[in-house]
């Protein structure tokens, strides 16, 4: 099964707001709610940011905020920080009951 | 704390075999459904293999199908991966992860991970 469908990358300034998304099809995001979203710096472990669309683990800043309309999830962060410069990786639940990833976005805050 | 530790990552011929683990602490282990994800160099994440909390059912990959095994030992707390006829395409660096306090196959928490090279 190919990855989820991401753009390799996006960028922003400080203080705009940044979208990313994540396109899969009927079998994977658009079949269920289990979309997670990641967030990994350079040699670190990634670190969930979104479960099942739209939720956010304890810690995580509300800047942060997942949606889905149809095939597609999307990752909104607002008002982009320096920090935020790292590399972002959606997943999702499939029919198979496997999980598949997306192939990962490069976010630059310029 | 709650803490996954992998092990068992090294240099490895193609066409070996290879056994990962990934030792659990902190929390219920056998109520925890289990994964296996990878990420080769400079590349993206792969997730490879789950196993239901008590070991009765496992999925995988197609990309692993057939030559990776995932297993636990619950007494042990302990999750392994069997990882056979190795090619020099899965050198990449292999995580455990689970959903602790998250939905559903969403990790929140991860090991530091474990490398592995395929190389003659």
């Amino acid at each position: 099964q190919s990855a989820l469908t991401q753009p390799a990358s996006v960028s922003g300034s400080p203080g705009q707001s940044i979208t990313i998304s994540c396109t899969g099809t009927s079998s994977d995001i658009g079949g269920y709610k289990y979309v997670s979203w990641y967030q990994q710096h350079p040699g670190k472990v990634p670190k969930l940011l979104v479960y099942e669309v739209s939720n956010r683990p304890s810690g995580v800043p509300n800047r942060f905020s997942g949606s889905k309309s149809g095939n597609t999830a999307s990752l909104t962060i607002s008002g982009l920080r320096a920090e935020d410069e790292a590399d972002y990786y959606c997943s999702s639940y499939t029919t198979s009951s496997t999980l598949i990833f997306g192939g990962g976005t490069k976010l630059t805050v310029l | 704390q709650v803490q996954l530790v992998e092990s068992g990552g090294g240099v490895v011929q193609p066409g070996r075999s290879l056994r990962l683990s990934c030792a659990v602490s902190g929390f219920t282990f056998s109520t925890y459904g289990m994964h296996w994800v990878r990420q080769a160099p400079g590349k993206g994440l792969e997730w490879l293999a789950v196993i239901s909390y008590d070991g009765n059912n496992k999925y995988y990959a197609e990309s692993v199908q057939g030559r990776f095994t995932i297993s636990r030992d619950n007494s042990k707390n302990t999750l392994y991966l069997q990882m056979n006829s190795l090619r020099p395409e899965d050198t990449a660096v292999f995580y455990c992860a689970t959903a602790y306090r998250s939905g559903q196959d969403a990790f929140d928490i991860w090991g530091q991970g474990t490398m592995v090279t395929v190389s003659s």
